[in-house]
């Protein structure tokens, strides 16, 4: 498709177990970014990703958050030992590297995964 | 730390209205960038804008016009003669010059209804 797409939609887990969110951007953007949605705290920066360089963690909650993005498109995002408060909405994102011009940082969003944690 | 107040948290108009959606900033960088996105039922935010800090003309496209001001830290979302489909939730949102464009910091939304 020509969006960013995210897989799965919905993700139902109990307590403890790990989950994998999988995002595959819009083919040639370089720069891949995962978010997440939830109502206590509205959207939240987690992770980015930009060509080969040493992925931006910084706003991963905790270790058990992790992502990786292999052959610089595909993006796995790791929750290990879910727990309640990880219920959310998480959204990927892919943009073109652009500095300039009209659209230049626009983040093209995939629908999200909605993970559920019993 | 950079942080963005959308006061209002909901507002609902009726067709035709204009409205105006409120948007402060605080950062420390001189240099910035701002956004608004829009989140419809469908979940998927699209991008409307980007505003560099040192550009502060104003933006006028189609029924939708945003207002920067510097001084007051604000970046504000007006929508003229309002239509149903514009019932979303709005986002404004900031990235500092020292990250990637998309590391943004954003509001808390404003969920906009538009009445027939």
């Amino acid at each position: 498709g020509a969006g960013v797409s995210q897989s799965p939609s919905n993700k139902v887990t109990e307590k403890g177990k790990d989950v994998e969110l999988r995002c595959d951007p819009i083919s040639g953007h370089t720069a891949l970014y995962w978010y997440r949605q939830s109502l206590g705290q509205g959207l939240e920066f987690l992770i980015y990703f930009q060509g080969n360089s040493a992925p931006d963690k910084s706003g991963l909650p905790s270790d058990r958050f992790s992502a990786e993005r292999t052959g610089g498109s595909v993006s796995t995002l790791t929750i290990q030992r879910t727990q309640q408060e990880d219920s959310a909405v998480y959204l990927c994102a892919s943009s073109a590297r652009r500095s300039s011009g009209r659209g230049a940082g626009e983040l093209f969003f995939g629908e999200g995964s909605r993970l559920t944690v019993l | 730390a950079q942080k963005v107040t959308q006061a209002q948290t909901e507002i609902s108009v009726v067709e035709k209205e204009d409205v105006t959606l409120d948007c402060v900033y605080e950062t420390r960088d001189t240099t910035y960038y701002l956004f608004w996105y829009k989140q419809p039922p469908s979940g998927e935010l699209v991008f409307l804008i980007r505003r560099n800090s040192f550009d502060e003309q104003n933006e006028i496209s189609g029924r939708y016009s945003w207002n920067f001001q510097k001084s007051t830290s604000s970046f504000n979302f007006t929508i003229t003669a309002s239509q149903v489909v514009d019932s979303a939730v709005y986002f404004c949102a900031l990235s500092e010059s020292s990250t990637s464009y998309g590391k943004l910091t954003f509001g808390q939304g404003t969920i906009l209804t538009v009445h027939p």
